[in-house]
């Protein structure tokens, strides 16, 4: 297996632009999770979905935030509009439900200027 | 809400050293645990898992031990490498599959 595929790697993007991003977890794993990394708040969940289903969305800041999984290969988390803060590395994760590893994408760069 | 800690922020060490990384948790109502290593500009790579019901894992210089009782977990690195120089962050997992992690340490081995 690939493992988790995420792109683009780096996007650099105005502010007030939509910015997708994209997510394709491990095959069989029922669990996928996006992670946003900044130097100043480390990991913080953003959203996770079991089953294609959003379990947590608590961690997701604003409104401008959104996250779907139309189907069990394929995530995309949407920022509209963006705005500077948004600046961060974004990761995708999935595993498989209960006490098993979780496997994370190489993650992408978002700037927003 | 679970909440991870992880001490010290960052380490630095002459090549060679024995060291533990300690963290810590809130909730110890956990499935497992799991450290990783993330090197600059790179994703998250797991080294060791940790189910709620052991106590120890190995792989090769390192071992990773786990109290639930007590919330607290190390991860010991064995004749340290420039090599190892890297973040190491541990992550709790939860009931509902909810991946909670700490700030991370970040370590440098110095040649």
């Amino acid at each position: 297996d690939a493992g988790v595929i995420q792109s683009p790697r780096h996007e650099v993007t105005e502010m007030g632009q939509e910015v997708t991003l994209r997510c394709k977890p491990i095959s069989g794993h029922n669990s996928l999770f996006w992670y946003r990394q900044t130097m100043m708040r480390g990991l913080e969940l953003l959203i996770y979905f079991n089953n294609n289903v959003p379990i947590d969305d608590s961690g997701m800041p604003e409104d401008r935030f959104s996250a779907k999984m139309p189907n069990a290969s394929f995530s995309t988390l949407k920022i509209q509009p963006s705005e500077p803060r948004d600046s961060a590395v974004y990761f995708c994760a999935s595993s498989l439900e209960g006490g098993v590893k979780a496997f994370f994408g190489q993650g992408t760069r978002l700037t927003v200027v | 809400k679970q909440e991870v800690t992880q001490i010290p922020a960052a380490l630095s060490v002459p090549e060679g050293e024995n060291l533990v990384l300690n963290c810590s948790f809130t909730d110890s109502a956990i499935y497992n645990l799991q450290w990783f290593r993330q090197d600059p500009g790179k994703g998250l790579t797991s080294l060791l898992l940790i189910q709620s019901s052991q106590r120890e894992q190995t792989s090769g210089r390192l071992n990773a031990s786990l109290d639930k009782s007590s919330g607290r977990s190390t991860l010991y690195i064995a004749a340290s490498q420039p090599g190892d120089s890297a973040t190491y962050l541990c992550a709790v997992k939860n009931a509902g599959n909810m991946l909670t992690f700490g700030g991370g340490t970040r370590l440098m081995v110095k040649p």
